[in-house]
């Protein structure tokens, strides 16, 4: 049981350089999320997908793009990473209303 | 949209002890209400969850009790273990989407 897959683990990357974090589910869920994790601040949902094709901001979109390429795979996009936008990041999918099943996460530093 | 309260951590308990998290939260409406783990180094994962008034979620010796009145969800557990030790997060959901809390701490010592 795969659940959902996020690559890279880990990322250092140099100020307004850009990169792409994947992820991958296999439960066959319709909606899926990014959020990132900042201490003392819990989860905030940046992008999220109800349906494949649909895509919409969440608390904090500034800085990112996303992409539902099919319903499996929904990739987020920093085009010129910022020191603010180092993180945790954890994608995560479910069934409307249903439990959300979480990635084991990216820890993103912006240098 | 809703608003989460929980209680600040750290919570440093002996093993043994009994574990109390508040939460409070503001909806519109009547949201299912969950609550996450997270171990150290892992992705949130799924505790226990209840999805209408009076309902009490439980997992792993964990309760949680769905107070409408007081929109409230308490997390508790009667007699902690050292591998309790995680942070946990109250969440409801609004419109299948989940407003997370700041998280709360807990340390279990031998």
């Amino acid at each position: 049981n795969a659940g959902v897959t996020q690559t890279p683990k880990f990322q250092v990357l140099k100020t307004g350089q850009s990169m792409t974090l994947q992820c991958a589910q296999d439960m066959n869920h319709n909606s899926m999320y990014w959020y990132r994790q900042d201490p003392g601040m819990g989860l905030r949902l940046i992008y999220y997908s109800a349906s494949e094709g649909t895509t919409d901001k969440g608390e904090v979109p500034n800085g990112y793009n996303v992409s539902r390429l099919n319903k499996r795979e929904f990739s987020l996009r920093l085009e010129s990473a910022a020191p603010s936008q180092t993180s945790v990041y954890f994608c995560a999918s479910s069934e409307l209303e249903g439990a959300v099943t979480f990635g084991s996460g990216t820890r993103l530093t912006v240098v | 949209g809703n608003s989460v309260t929980q209680m600040e951590g750290p919570v440093t308990l002996s093993e043994e002890a009994f574990l109390t998290i508040n939460c409070t939260y503001t909806a519109t409406g009547y949201p299912s209400l969950f609550w996450y783990v997270q171990y150290p180094g892992e992705g949130l994962q799924l505790l226990l969850k209840a999805t209408k008034a009076d309902d009490k979620g439980s997992n792993k010796g964990f309760e949680a009790t769905y107070r409408k009145e007081t929109t409230s969800f308490h997390l508790e557990k009667g007699s902690v273990q050292v591998s309790d030790s995680a942070v946990y997060f109250c969440a409801p959901d609004s419109w299948g989407k989940l407003q997370f809390g700041a998280g709360t701490q807990v340390v279990v010592t031998p």
